[in-house]
């Protein structure tokens, strides 16, 4: 069936511009994450989403960092004034259940120039 | 909150010979433990994983190990062949109190023909 896809695959943005990443989850499944990878290094975690419950945003690095999730299903990372050090992949994952079997999608390769 | 090392950070093998990657885990709560695989310009893929009411588990070429006293765990690959080159992830994470995966910061592991 078909897997966690994001969109878009690449961004190139100007220091300072918002940018909005799009996940889509597999379908069914309740739970949903989301995480950044910088180059060369491990995941790291930033929100979750479970259901209508209200969401875990304990990994957001700054307030300019937002996410939502509509309907229970498709999910927008929202990035405002984006800094060089955003730059990385972020990687949204769904499961049926936290937090065990999480699927990945491809990642959004963020570049903020 | 968890932390999770992972060693050695490359590791370059033989075709045919075996690969060992080695995690450590530092919340004793923890009690699920999976490996991703990631190739270049792709997200992680769940290989294999090990919950903590037992203490090995197999899948063809690929088995995890888990000593839970000692709160290690390990990825093992036999019979390596040139597509298992990648970079590989452990991670951690327990139901409850815990909403999110807490990974290593990878092996990349390089199987050479």
């Amino acid at each position: 069936g078909a897997g966690v896809s994001q969109s878009p695959s690449n961004k190139v943005t100007e220091k300072g511009k918002d940018v909005e990443l799009r996940c889509d989850p597999i379908s069914g499944h309740t739970a949903l994450y989301w995480y950044r990878q910088s180059l060369g290094q491990g995941l790291e975690f930033l929100i979750y989403f479970q259901g209508n419950s209200a969401p875990d945003k304990s990994g957001l690095p700054s307030d300019r960092f937002s996410a939502e999730r509509t309907g229970g299903s498709v999910s927008t990372l929202t990035i405002q004034r984006t800094q060089q050090e955003d730059s990385a992949v972020y990687l949204c994952a769904s499961s049926f259940a936290k937090p065990y079997e999480q699927y990945f999608g491809p990642g959004t390769r963020l570049t903020v120039t | 909150g968890e932390n999770v090392e992972q060693h050695p950070s490359t590791l370059s093998v033989q075709e045919g010979d075996s690969a060992v990657i080695k995690c450590t885990y530092s919340d004793s709560a923890s009690n699920y433990f999976p490996w991703y695989k990631q190739e270049l310009g792709k997200g992680p893929q769940l290989i294999i994983d090990i919950r903590s009411n037992v203490g090995e588990k197999k899948d063809q070429r690929i088995a995890v190990t888990l000593n839970k006293t000692a709160k290690h765990f390990s990825l093992h690959i036999t019979e390596t062949q040139p597509e298992d080159s990648a970079v590989y992830f452990c991670a951690a994470s327990r139901q409850t109190g815990a909403n999110n995966l807490f990974f290593g910061t990878g092996t990349r592991l390089t199987v050479i023909p």
